[in-house]
């Protein structure tokens, strides 16, 4: 098993442009989870999906974010425009569904927006 | 609401020593899941140990083991014997009833001296 694969690792960017993350989560794992990490906020849930669906995408921060599932294998995080703000680590996590599973991680993209 | 609590930022332990890393949490769930999870400097998120909510006994994988007290509401990571690669930050986080999104601790950070 692969685990979560996410890219690109490292993402350098100027202010202004389109950045897609991308994530292919576990095969089986029926829920998935685009996180957001900061030193000054922590760990931040942005959306999460189960079954293809968007559940709950209230901690998106604003319209520039977007994401889509087209497929049980494939999820990405769109920032259009992006801005220095955005400069963060970007987690994507699957796991099945139910209290007694845990997440799985992919290794994060570090996002730099100059 | 569903909470998380750390309230130590940083910890420092000595090595071969035992330290116990502090959590509590909050929810209004009957059945719960409780879990730990280490970032290393490399950043990845890694998964420690789980405990169930109904479990009667405390979770144990190799060094680690969580003390669950769960009148308390309390759910300690302990590691025993410490280790240099023991160095992280460490985050306390909980899957609630519905089994949907997990909310994490501010994390501790643990320092192992040689």
């Amino acid at each position: 098993d692969a685990g979560v694969i996410q890219s690109p690792r490292h993402e350098v960017t100027e202010m202004g442009q389109e950045v897609t993350l991308r994530c292919k989560p576990i095969s089986g794992h029926n829920s998935l989870f685009w996180y957001r990490q900061t030193m000054m906020r922590g760990l931040e849930l942005l959306i999460y999906f189960n079954n293809n669906v968007p559940i709950d995408d209230s901690g998106m921060p604003e319209d520039r974010f977007s994401a889509k599932m087209p497929n049980a294998s494939f999820s990405t995080l769109k920032i259009q425009p992006s801005e220095p703000r955005d400069s963060a680590v970007y987690f994507c996590a699957s796991s099945l569904r139910g209290l007694n599973y845990g997440y799985t991680f992919g290794s994060g993209t570090r996002l730099t927006v100059v | 609401a569903q909470k998380i609590t750390q309230t130590q930022p940083g910890m420092f332990v000595q090595e071969k020593e035992a330290v116990t890393l502090d959590c509590t949490y909050d929810t209004s769930d009957p059945s719960y899941g409780l879990f730990w999870y280490k970032q290393p400097s490399s950043g990845e998120m890694i998964f420690l140990i789980y405990q169930g909510s109904y479990d009667q006994q405390n979770a144990t994988e190799g060094r680690y083991s969580l003390n669950f007290q769960k009148a308390r509401k309390s759910a300690n990571l302990v590691i025993s014997a410490s280790q240099l690669g023991d160095s992280a930050m460490y985050f306390c986080a909980m899957r609630g009833a519905t089994g949907n999104q997990f909310y994490f601790g501010t994390g501790t950070s643990l320092t192992v001296i040689p």
